[in-house]
């Protein structure tokens, strides 16, 4: 079954406190994608990143950063420096090659305040 | 502007009236899908479309119906609502079914069915 979980349902810190927040998928596929969603409180879903199951590299995008290891299948979603504006529920997400039913599974999502 | 329209962003409805809420792109994109939203359940899938006269089943269909005669429009139609379809639904698009492309999302339309 695919299946992803995001354990943490609320995190509150501090401005300018590091958080991460994690990603834990399900898959028998061994091609795969896997994706990071932000959600304001505005609403909108904005795109973060995507990362293949083929690449294992973290990325690094501003203060953002990303941990991807297929070995514990987590995709693990760093902040570091946190501000005010990230404050948003942030959706791991889960898609699958084409052959099969074109199915995104999404997380259940992790609100994070991050406190003045 | 590259954009995925929904309307309406709200609609408070009874029971068993007939709704559409519509979905429109403007990126020429091939892959369309509606979501729901609902509080610890996250985003789960209602119906897809890979192209136009082409649709399928997500993850909770039951209640609801799509179709997808033109690329750039992709309506929600909820036949009969009841109050369990209560809930925050998103239209989203992209370029095609490859599951690598991220998804672009409209804002958002706010149902309650009374």
């Amino acid at each position: 079954a695919q299946k992803v979980t995001q354990a943490q349902t609320e995190i509150s810190v501090v401005e300018k406190e590091d958080v991460t927040l994690d990603c834990v998928y399900e898959t028998r596929d061994t091609t795969y994608y896997l994706f990071w969603y932000k959600q304001p409180p505005s609403g909108e879903l904005v795109f973060l990143i995507r990362r293949n199951s083929f690449d294992e590299q973290n990325e690094i995008s501003g203060r953002y950063s990303w941990n991807f290891q297929k070995s514990t299948s987590s995709f693990n979603f760093t902040i570091t420096a946190s501000q005010v504006v990230d404050s948003a529920v942030y959706f791991c997400a889960l898609t699958r090659p084409p052959s099969s039913a074109s199915k995104i599974i999404f997380g259940s999502g992790t609100r994070l305040s991050i406190r003045p | 502007e590259a954009q995925v329209t929904q309307n309406p962003r709200y609609l408070i409805t009874v029971t068993g009236k007939k709704l559409t809420v519509t979905c429109s792109q403007n990126m020429n994109h091939e892959y369309m899908s509606w979501y729901r939203q609902d509080p610890g359940l996250g985003l789960r899938q209602i119906y897809y479309s890979m192209n136009v006269e082409v649709t399928d089943k997500g993850d909770v269909p039951e209640g609801y119906k799509v179709s997808r005669k033109e690329k750039r429009n992709f309506p929600l139609i909820l036949e009969s609502p009841s109050p369990n379809q209560t809930s925050l639904y998103f239209c989203a698009s992209s370029l095609s079914m490859a599951p690598q492309q991220p998804q672009h999302f409209g804002d958002g339309t706010r149902l309650s069915i009374l």
